[in-house]
């Protein structure tokens, strides 16, 4: 199958800062990638959908300034979390689609 | 848009027990695709059911779509300890995927 890697696997911030992760499609190229946030013992939220040199779709409730976007190639999507607080501290996972969809190994942020 | 309610949220048995969980829509589902997750990882893929009453085996898991495709189910048979996690039904709406809120299955040896 096709294979979505996700940089960091973990990170621990002070609140106030910003962090950045990276999903990359490994195999393949995705015009469309997605942002999941997964809390402890809940299901997966869909925050945004990320298309490839457009700007990204969010779902209702997501702050798009807090929550920046960026899918610069066919196979790099980014999701910087801005002036992070404990509360944004979660399980963040993306995904590519090629003919299904595949997701990465996920990104586990704490914020102190 | 679309809503997949799933149950049981939880389920503990003994290994060698069956387990099923089940994910209902009010509306008719185009398709539905099943992933297990294990604790501490991500969302892997088990199948895609599309058709109206389709019935797909993947050795011990059985994955049905109702009739009405507004249904599905994932049973396991004789459960292992290889298979806890949560799984997950999940919908297409239009481009993304909506997820059920998934059953946790935790096995006693």
């Amino acid at each position: 199958g096709a294979v979505v890697s996700q940089h960091p696997s973990w990170v621990i911030c002070k609140s106030g800062t910003s962090v950045k992760i990276e999903c990359r499609s490994l195999d393949f190229q995705a015009t469309t990638m997605f942002w999941y946030r997964q809390f402890p013992k809940q299901s997966l939220m869909l925050m945004a959908t990320s298309n490839e040199g457009s700007k990204a779709t969010y779902e209702q409730g997501v702050e798009k300034d807090k929550f920046l976007i960026n899918h610069a190639s066919l196979t790099l999507s980014t999701l910087t979390v801005t002036s992070a607080h404990p509360e944004d501290s979660s399980f963040y996972i993306c995904s590519a689609r090629n003919d299904l969809q595949y997701f990465g190994p996920g990104t586990r942020l704490t914020v102190l | 848009g679309q809503q997949v309610m799933q149950i049981p949220q939880y389920q503990h048995v003994q290994e060698g027990e069956d387990f099923t969980t089940y994910c209902n829509s009010s509306t008719t589902l185009s398709n539905i695709q099943w992933y297990k997750q294990r604790p501490g990882g991500h969302p892997v893929f088990l199948i895609q059911l599309v058709k109206s009453g389709e019935v797909k085996k993947q050795k011990r898991l059985t994955f049905q779509f109702g009739e009405a495709k507004k249904n599905s189910s994932l049973h396991i048979t004789a459960t292992q300890t290889t298979d806890v996690g949560t799984y997950f039904c999940a919908e297409s709406d239009g481009n993304k995927l909506v997820f059920g809120a998934g059953t946790i299955l935790r096995v006693k040896s």
